[in-house]
Order: structure tokens, then C-alpha cells, then sequence
């Protein structure tokens, strides 16, 4: 079975460029999940989707991120303008309600 | 609000010895409680999570954890570490009761092994 996918792996991007991130869930989890960790800091729960509905976006630190689940299945997450403190690994997780999140290798984005 | 402390930044063992990674947790109902671990270059592993029942946990890689309710802990304890278990280590808490939706993370133990 395969895992949670992230692409892209790696993307150096400059100052107020536009990064699209994307995920694919493990098939059959309707739960799926943005994390981040920037800077060494402690790895930061962004939002929550079920199925295509946000249910928890409380994380998100501002309007330049726009996560999005068409379909309720893969799922994109877009900063816009980039800034430099946006630099880090986006984590993507994905489960069934109540059950273990499995995270995916991450996105590690670097802002110039 | 919830919380988790990983009171330890850096560790720093030697081949063979023995391991306890240290982690406390603030959460008002029964946790859900993880560790997980971030090898170099690479994403989150799941090494062993409690949920209920039995307070001694058995995970990957020969990783153990207890619970422990009086003390708000979750240690993470390895008898025998070797030089691949060099990575940075998670506890996280389940928020939310009868169930979660969402991870909150300690810091991060980050462990370092000399031959």
C-alpha cells in the first residue's frame, strides 16, 4: 500500500514567488492534514481537511496560504507571496478518523 | 491548552548503551500519545503510539514507551541504541477527546550516537 506522497521534495523559490505544494493521502483516508516546521522549530499542525470540507484551519498563519481539496482527495497547499520565515518542511499526514496520521517524506521549501 | 515538553534539545549516547528520551505532556482528558522519528533528509515515522490498556507500549526498531498517568509522562526508552537510531525524536498528544484530529508536538530530542 502506499504511502502519503509529497511533491515537490525539495524547491527553492525567491521573495514573493508562488509555491504550490502537493499531497496525496494514503486511498480511503478521508482525513488529511498540513503540518510545518520552520526553522528547527516545533513541527505546527496548519489544518485539517475531511474529505473536501476544512474542519479545523485554525493553524494557518495567514491569508498567503490556501489550502485547497478538490474532490477530496489530493490536496495542494499555495503560498503566495512567499516570504522568507515561510522556509521549512511542510509535512502532509493522512488517516482514518480516530486512527494513527501517517505523515509523508515532506516538502522542504527554502525561501531566497 | 495542551502541551508537550521535551525537556532534552540534544543527546548524546554511545553505541550499545542504553536510552530514555524524556517527554511530559498538559492535557485534560485521556491522551493519545506518539513518538515519532525524523531520520536525516527524511519525513516522520511512526514509532509507537498508546492509545488504552496497557501502559507499556512496544514499537518499531526495538522502541518501548510507558505511560505514565501520575507523572503526565511518556518516555521513550531503547536498551541497546545503535548508530542508525541517530535522528530527531517527537512526542506528540492527540488533541481532542474521543478521538483526535490533530497532533501537538514537543520540540524534538535531537540524538546523536558515538561509536
Amino acid at each position: 500500500e502506499a504511502g502519503v506522497t509529497q511533491f515537490p521534495s525539495h524547491s527553492v523559490i525567491e521573495k514573493g514567488q508562488t509555491v504550490t505544494l502537493r499531497c496525496d493521502p494514503i486511498s480511503g483516508h478521508d482525513n488529511l492534514y498540513w503540518y510545518r516546521r520552520v526553522m528547527g522549530k516545533e513541527i505546527k499542525f496548519l489544518l485539517h481537511f475531511v474529505k473536501e470540507s476544512k474542519q479545523d484551519e485554525s493553524g494557518m498563519p495567514n491569508n498567503r496560504f490556501l489550502a485547497e481539496r478538490t474532490g477530496g482527495t489530493y490536496s495542494t497547499l499555495k503560498v503566495q507571496p512567499a516570504e522568507l520565515e515561510d522556509s521549512g518542511v511542510y509535512f502532509c499526514a493522512s488517516s482514518l478518523l480516530g486512527n494513527t496520521i501517517y505523515f509523508g517524506e515532506g516538502s522542504w521549501l527554502t525561501v531566497v | 491548552a495542551q502541551s508537550v515538553t521535551q525537556p532534552d534539545i540534544h543527546i548524546t549516547v554511545s553505541e550499545g548503551a542504553s536510552l530514555e528520551l524524556r517527554c511530559n505532556y498538559s492535557y485534560g482528558a485521556t491522551p493519545y500519545l506518539f513518538w515519532y522519528v525524523q531520520s536525516p533528509g527524511q519525513g516522520l515515522q511512526l514509532l509507537l503510539k498508546y492509545f488504552s490498556g496497557d501502559t507499556l507500549v512496544q514499537g518499531i526498531k526495538g522502541f518501548e514507551a510507558e505511560f505514565k498517568r501520575s507523572q503526565s509522562s511518556f518516555n521513550l526508552r531503547k536498551p541497546s541504541v545503535h548508530w542508525s537510531d541517530a535522528a530527531e525524536y517527537f512526542c506528540a498528544v492527540g488533541a481532542q477527546s474521543g478521538g483526535y484530529n490533530k497532533l501537538i508536538f514537543g520540540a524534538g530530542t535531537r540524538l546523536a550516537v558515538h561509536p
